[in-house]
């Protein structure tokens, strides 16, 4: 059970560059939820999924695009990569069932620096 | 808006010395409270959580009591190891069936031998 999986670990992208941060989990949890982490701030939520298919905004979507075509993959992408998108970048899910269903599992993050 | 504060780090002790980290909430509604931790170069663990008034989360000797009155969520452990140093998040759900988590700013704690 490798639980939530993020690739790559690391990125530097230049200025107008585009890229895609995969997100992978085989717990079969139906919520998925991106988040970034800026320096000497707490996460904020970028996108979150509630299933294959369904996908919302969160507090900062600006500038990032989601898709959730099968319940385990939830990449994020980035069209025009600008120095504001230079961050900690890290997926969570949740599960729907069971005792923990309050609970969010994280990926180890993805570290993106555009230049 | 709902929103989390945390005591600003960072929190440098002695090994075995008592841990305090603060943390207060916002919030319109009852949210559950949740305290994460971040060990270096790893994501985000759950350490414990608590979902209504007065209860109490405790994991690896870490307590939190979940305080109404106060709108507070405070961590504490008695004796700290070096094997604690890690960012410590206190977060709040939103309720509701998405569960958003809504995250403190963070507290970096170092702890020396």
């Amino acid at each position: 059970n490798a639980g939530v999986t993020q690739t790559p670990k690391f990125r530097i992208l230049k200025i107008g560059q585009s890229m895609t941060l995969q997100c992978t989990q085989d717990m079969n949890h139906n919520y998925m939820y991106w988040y970034r982490q800026d320096p000497g701030m707490g996460l904020k939520l970028i996108y979150y999924s509630v299933g294959a298919g369904i996908t919302d905004k969160g507090e900062v979507p600006n500038g990032y695009n989601v898709s959730r075509s099968t319940t385990e993959d939830f990449p994020l992408r980035l069209e025009l990569a600008a120095p504001s998108q230079t961050s900690v970048y890290f997926c969570a899910s949740r599960p729907t069932s069971g005792g923990s269903t309050d609970t969010q599992y994280f990926g180890p993050g993805t570290r993106l620096t555009v230049l | 808006g709902d929103s989390v504060t945390q005591m600003e780090g960072p929190v440098t002790l002695s090994e075995e010395a008592f841990l305090t980290i603060n943390c207060t909430y916002t919030a319109t509604g009852y949210p559950s409270l949740f305290w994460y931790v971040q060990y270096p170069g790893e994501g985000l663990q759950l350490l414990l959580k608590a979902t209504k008034a007065d209860d109490k989360g405790s994991n690896k000797g870490f307590e939190a009591t979940y305080r109404k009155e106060t709108t507070s969520f405070h961590l504490e452990k008695g004796s700290v190891q070096v094997s604690d140093s890690a960012v410590y998040f206190c977060a709040l759900s939103e309720g509701g069936g998405y569960n958003k988590l809504i995250f403190g700013a963070g507290t970096r704690l170092a702890v020396h031998p």
